[in-house]
C-alpha cells in the first residue's frame, strides 16, 4: 500500500499523559499536513511541513502540541499533558508542492482522553 | 478569510434518485474549491476540484459540481444515488495563491441512501 499511513489508529490515554502519533506520507510527497477533526465537525488545519521545515501553524496548535519532520519523511505529532478537550481524530495528509495539488489523507488516529 | 457553509447537516435520498448537497463559500479572492468524501473508518477521498478552469467539474463515481460565482455556490450533484454513496461529504475552500494551504473544511453533510 503506497498511501498515507498513520500509527496508532486508536489511542486511549488518561488526562495529563503525553501521547505521540506518527504519520508516513506518500514517498514522493514533500508536503505533510496535520488536521484535527472533532465529532460532527470538519477537519481543522493544525500545521504543515515542506520537507523538514514547518511553514505554518494554526492558532489551534497550543504550546502543548509539537510537530516534527526531522528528515523530511515521516512526521510525529506530540501532545503533552493531554486534556479531555484533546479527544479527536488526528488526520495526516501529504501532497507535492506547487499548483493546486491534491492532498491525500491517511485514515487518522482517534485519540480518547479519559 | 475563507469559509464554507454546508447548508444541510443530513440529506436522505432513495436509491436511484438524484443527490444534491449544497455548499456556499466565502472568499476574498478567487478560490479553489473541492469536495471530499469520508466513508467510515476510511481516509478522506477527493471527489472533485475546481481551480478556475471549467465551471462545471466532473468527479469520480458520477458526481459533479458547478461553480457559480454570482451565487458563491459550489453544489455537489449526482443523477442517481447508489447505496455505496452513503458517507460524509465535505465542501472545502482554499487559496490557490498559497498553494492551496491550508484547506478550510465545512462541517460536513451526512448522506443516507435508502433502499
Amino acid at each position: 500500500d503506497t498511501g498515507v499511513s498513520q500509527d496508532p489508529r486508536h489511542k486511549i490515554t488518561k488526562r495529563g499523559q503525553n501521547v505521540t502519533f506518527r504519520c508516513d506520507p506518500i514517498s514522493e510527497h514533500n508536503r505533510l499536513y496535520w488536521y484535527r477533526q472533532t465529532l460532527g465537525q470538519g477537519p481543522e488545519f493544525l500545521t504543515y511541513f515542506q520537507n523538514e521545515a514547518q511553514l505554518e501553524k494554526s492558532r489551534l496548535l497550543s504550546d502543548r502540541f509539537s510537530a516534527e519532520r526531522p528528515k523530511g519523511s515521516f512526521s510525529t505529532l506530540e501532545i503533552q499533558r493531554t486534556e479531555q478537550g484533546d479527544s479527536a481524530m488526528y488526520l495526516c495528509a501529504s501532497s507535492v508542492s506547487g499548483g493546486p495539488s491534491e492532498q491525500f489523507f491517511g485514515p487518522g488516529t482517534r485519540l480518547t482522553v479519559l | 478569510a475563507q469559509s464554507v457553509t454546508q447548508l444541510d447537516s443530513h440529506v436522505s435520498v432513495s436509491e436511484g434518485t438524484p443527490v444534491l448537497l449544497r455548499c456556499n463559500y466565502s472568499s476574498s479572492y478567487s478560490p479553489s474549491l473541492f469536495w471530499y468524501v469520508q466513508h467510515p473508518n476510511k481516509g478522506l477521498q477527493l471527489l472533485l476540484k475546481y481551480t478556475s478552469a471549467a465551471t462545471l467539474v466532473k468527479g469520480i463515481n458520477g458526481f459533479e459540481a458547478e461553480f457559480k460565482k454570482s451565487e458563491t455556490s459550489f453544489h455537489l450533484t449526482k443523477p442517481s444515488a447508489h447505496m455505496s454513496d452513503a458517507a460524509e461529504y465535505f465542501c472545502v475552500v482554499s487559496d490557490p495563491n498559497s498553494g492551496n494551504t491550508p484547506l478550510v473544511f465545512g462541517k460536513g453533510t451526512r448522506l443516507s441512501v435508502i433502499a
